[in-house]
């Protein structure tokens, strides 16, 4: 079975430029989840969907970052303009069900200078 | 809501020595529980997890973890450390389609 897919893996903006992360959770995975995870930190929720739509966004800065998950598989995140504090790891995961683990990607590593 | 205590974010074991990681978890419905490790510029990888059978749960490379309901806990243990245990582990608890992370704990293996 194919993992969650992440791209890109590495990136690094300058403040005030965009940015955007995308996620493919593994095939038939309902839930979706964006985490930021901050140097020597536990990851924080920024979002959840649940096929395509959304669980809790209350975490997530919505002046700066969006996400989307158009037709209950994939998801982009944005983030725009960034901000020196949004260098950060952002880990994508999905879960079958409710109970299950959740499957995370590699993640994608910002570097915003 | 759920939310994850792990204290101590640097935990040094010599190796060979028992490797002990607390966890203690809040929710308000019945928890399932899980324990991840990541190792550097790598994704979270599930080392074991606890969904409402046996309370002793056993996991890879050897580690193992015991849900007590009346103490809140989820503690992490492996008798013998081994260098390759060297990385950074998380306590997690989900339930009500939530899934919330503690701080995490990184493990340095003395020789």
């Amino acid at each position: 079975e194919a993992g969650v897919a992440q791209s890109p893996r590495y990136k690094i903006i300058e403040k005030r430029q965009s940015v955007a992360f995308w996620c493919n959770p593994i095939s038939g995975h309902a839930t979706l989840y964006w985490y930021q995870q901050i140097l020597g930190q536990g990851p924080k929720l920024l979002i959840q969907f649940q096929n395509n739509g959304v669980v809790d966004d209350s975490q997530l800065p919505k002046d700066r970052f969006s996400a989307e998950r158009l037709k209950g598989v994939d998801s982009t995140l944005k983030i725009q303009p960034a901000k020196l504090e949004d260098s950060a790891v952002y880990l994508c995961a999905s879960t079958l069900r409710d109970s299950g683990e959740a499957f995370f990607g590699q993640g994608t590593r910002l570097t915003v200078v | 809501a759920q939310s994850v205590t792990q204290l101590g974010s640097h935990v040094s074991v010599s190796e060979g020595a028992l490797v002990l990681l607390r966890c203690n978890y809040s929710s308000s419905v019945p928890p399932y529980l899980f324990w991840y490790v990541q190792y550097p510029n790598q994704g979270l990888q599930l080392l074991l997890k606890y969904t409402s059978a046996a309370t002793l749960v056993k996991g890879i490379n050897g580690f193992e973890a015991e849900f007590k309901k009346s103490e809140t806990s989820f503690h992490l243990t492996k008798p013998s450390a081994h260098m390759s245990d060297a990385a950074e582990y998380f306590c997690a608890v989900g339930g009500n389609n939530r899934l919330a992370f503690g701080k995490g704990n990184q493990v340095v293996v003395i020789p």
